[in-house]
């Protein structure tokens, strides 16, 4: 059972660059969300999808973008890569009713912008 | 907009020993209440899921409680073990139709052999 698979683990980027984190789920589930987790700040919601195509803003969306064009995959990219932008990524997934559903994450990336 | 506290934010205590971690959140109208598990460098594992209609549930030596109307939450770990060492963190589902996960900041604990 590969659950959430997240790529790349680490990554390092320059200010301005661009990159994008991919996040897959063999699980068929229908919602998928991008969280970062920052030090004294928990985590956060980016962006989340309830299905293929249907994509919102979660509680920090600046500076992220995503899509969500199958239901397996729900890539975030950063546009233009900030120092600030530095933390834990993580992609989560469960299917979307609104009670039962445990959330599955994947194993997280590591981002530094320098 | 629905906030989630944790307390205490770090526990230190021998082997053996039962605890509770307290979770509390300020918006009652949650669909459930999820606790994980956090090992470092890792991502998180779900432990216990609680439904809004449930007071308990229970794995292992592991206890959860909810009570929606109060807005708390508690995590009991029956006889720690140095392998219980993780961060725990609960997070609640609410808002509706296009529902969210708002994660507390997660309790730190260590068990003393």
């Amino acid at each position: 059972n590969a659950g959430v698979t997240q790529t790349p683990k680490f990554q390092v980027l320059k200010t301005g660059q661009s990159m994008t984190l991919q996040c897959a789920q063999d699980m068929n589930h229908e919602y998928m969300s991008w969280y970062r987790q920052d030090p004294g700040m928990g985590l956060r919601l980016i962006h989340y999808s309830v299905g293929a195509g249907i994509t919102d803003q979660g509680e920090v969306p600046n500076g992220y973008n995503v899509s969500r064009s199958t239901t397996e995959d729900f890539p975030l990219r950063l546009l233009s890569a900030a120092p600030s932008q530095t933390s834990v990524y993580f992609c989560a997934s469960s299917d979307r009713g609104l009670s039962g559903n445990t959330i599955y994450f994947g194993e997280g990336s590591w981002l530094t912008v320098v | 907009k629905q906030e989630v506290t944790q307390i205490p934010a770090a526990l230190s205590v021998p082997e053996g020993e039962n605890l509770v971690l307290n979770c509390s959140f300020t918006d009652s109208a949650i669909y459930n209440l999820q606790w994980f598990r956090q090992d470092p460098g890792k991502g998180l594992t779900s432990l216990l899921l609680i439904q809004s209609s449930q007071r308990e549930q229970t794995s292992g030596r592991l206890n959860a409680s909810l009570d929606k109307s109060s807005g708390r939450s508690t995590l009991y770990i029956a006889a720690s073990q140095p392998g219980d060492s993780a961060t725990y963190l609960c997070a609640v589902k609410s808002g509706g139709s296009n529902y969210k996960l708002t994660f507390g900041k997660g309790t730190l604990l260590t068990v003393n052999p």
